[in-house]
Parts: structure tokens; C-alpha cells; sequence
């Protein structure tokens, strides 16, 4: 069974220090992996996805970037944090076989950026 | 314009009776797929229940039903004999565009807390 695991859990960084929060799933071969960010008691905003290894395409402009250095590891950065970037930041997969193309999703990563 | 609307910003059930969570979408692509997905306090998004826009029946899982109005845009989740670890937020969710395309965008509603009392 396929699963994903996100680290860390909870990040408290001061504003202007850089981030790297990473994403790893097992269980599945070329998945498709998307960076989420949920503000407080809102929906998911979509930040960045990635169809293979080195493909990362944008949804929004900001002081975030993303990498995929390997078939399942997803990594989302940042050089200088910015208060805004506070928020749970969620990983999803899905490998695009027709028909629901389901998103899964990890635990999520709690940053506050004081 | 809001491509999914979740008009309920909080839901309040009693155990063991249903409750219906409202979720209107807007689309003009003909193939697009609607998604409800659970949040509990803990923070996971943990998927529920998947409904094709060619789909002829709705779509049911378990205690989950969604009832897919096509022509009025609307996929409500229902939820049927509610328990207490169902108190949780609720989000739909929709996919624009055919499934096994090499990218497939979620666009998510606000979101419906649910509270069920004992």
C-alpha cells in the first residue's frame, strides 16, 4: 500500500530564516505530487505540482520554491520566510491512471513564522 | 466567480441521524470529477468519496453518499448515521478537465465544519 510521509510536523522559524520542508510517498512509481497550503479555517491553495522528476510547475507567485530531486521526494523551500508564509503546508499524490485520479494526502506540516 | 461554493460555514447533527453538506460547483469543461474530503482536528486531509461528471448512478461509500445534481451544478455529501468522529471540516473539491491527464488540479470550497452532538 501506497503511503506518504511529511517532516517535520511542526516548524516555528523566524522571519527572513530560510525553510525546507520535505515530502517522501512509498508504495508507487512515478506519481504525480502537489504542494498545498491551507491559511487558518480556510480551503487549500494549490502552491506547486510536479509530473516527474525536475518538472515543477507554479500555480501562484510567491517566496516559495519547490524541488523534486527523486522519483517520490518532494521538497518545498524558501531563502528568506516571510510572515505570510505561516500555514499548514500539505503534500498530496496521485498517479494519473484515468477515472478519479484521487489526490492522497500526508499529515500536513504546521509553520508559524514569527 | 467561485468555481466550488460550500454556503454552510458550520453544520450541527445528532448522533446516529444524516446530515446533507451542501457543495455547488461552476464549470464549463463537460468532463470534471467532484471530491469530498474529510479534515479532522489533527489536520490530515483524508478522502471520502469520488463522483465522475459522466458518472450515470451517485456515488456511495460506506456511510457516504453524494447526491450529484448535474444540472443544477450541485454534489452534496450526505452522511448517513452520524458518529462522534465524524465532527470534523469537510471540503469538496473538483477537477477540471478528464482523469489520466498528466496533471490534475484540485480546486477546493471553503469548507463545512460539522459538529455532531451525542
Amino acid at each position: 500500500s501506497q503511503t506518504i510521509h511529511q517532516w517535520p510536523a511542526t516548524l516555528v522559524q523566524p522571519v527572513g530564516s530560510p525553510l525546507s520542508l520535505e515530502c517522501t510517498v512509498e508504495g508507487t512509481s512515478n506519481p504525480n505530487l502537489y504542494w498545498y497550503r491551507q491559511a487558518a479555517g480556510r480551503g487549500l491553495q494549490l502552491l506547486f505540482y510536479s509530473v516527474g522528476i525536475g518538472q515543477i510547475s507554479s500555480e501562484v507567485p510567491q517566496n516559495l520554491s519547490a524541488s523534486r530531486p527523486q522519483d517520490r521526494q518532494f521538497i518545498l523551500s524558501s531563502k528568506k520566510l516571510l510572515l505570510s508564509d505561516s500555514g499548514f503546508y500539505l503534500c498530496a499524490w496521485s498517479v494519473p491512471r484515468g477515472g478519479a485520479d484521487t489526490q492522497y494526502f500526508g499529515p500536513g506540516t504546521r509553520l508559524t513564522v514569527l | 466567480a467561485q468555481k466550488i461554493t460550500q454556503t454552510q460555514p458550520g453544520m450541527f447533527v445528532q448522533e446516529k441521524e444524516a446530515v446533507t453538506l451542501d457543495c455547488t460547483y461552476d464549470t464549463s469543461d463537460p468532463s470534471y470529477g467532484l471530491f469530498w474530503y474529510k479534515q479532522p482536528s489533527s489536520g490530515e486531509m483524508i478522502f471520502l468519496i469520488y463522483q465522475g461528471s459522466y458518472d450515470q448512478q451517485n456515488a456511495t461509500e460506506g456511510r457516504y453518499s453524494l447526491n450529484f445534481q448535474k444540472a443544477r451544478k450541485s454534489a452534496n455529501l450526505v452522511i448517513s448515521a452520524s458518529q462522534l468522529g465524524d465532527s470534523a471540516m469537510y471540503f469538496c473539491a473538483m477537477r477540471e478537465g478528464p482523469g489520466g491527464t498528466s496533471y490534475g488540479k484540485l480546486t477546493f470550497g471553503q469548507g463545512t465544519i460539522l459538529t455532531v452532538h451525542p
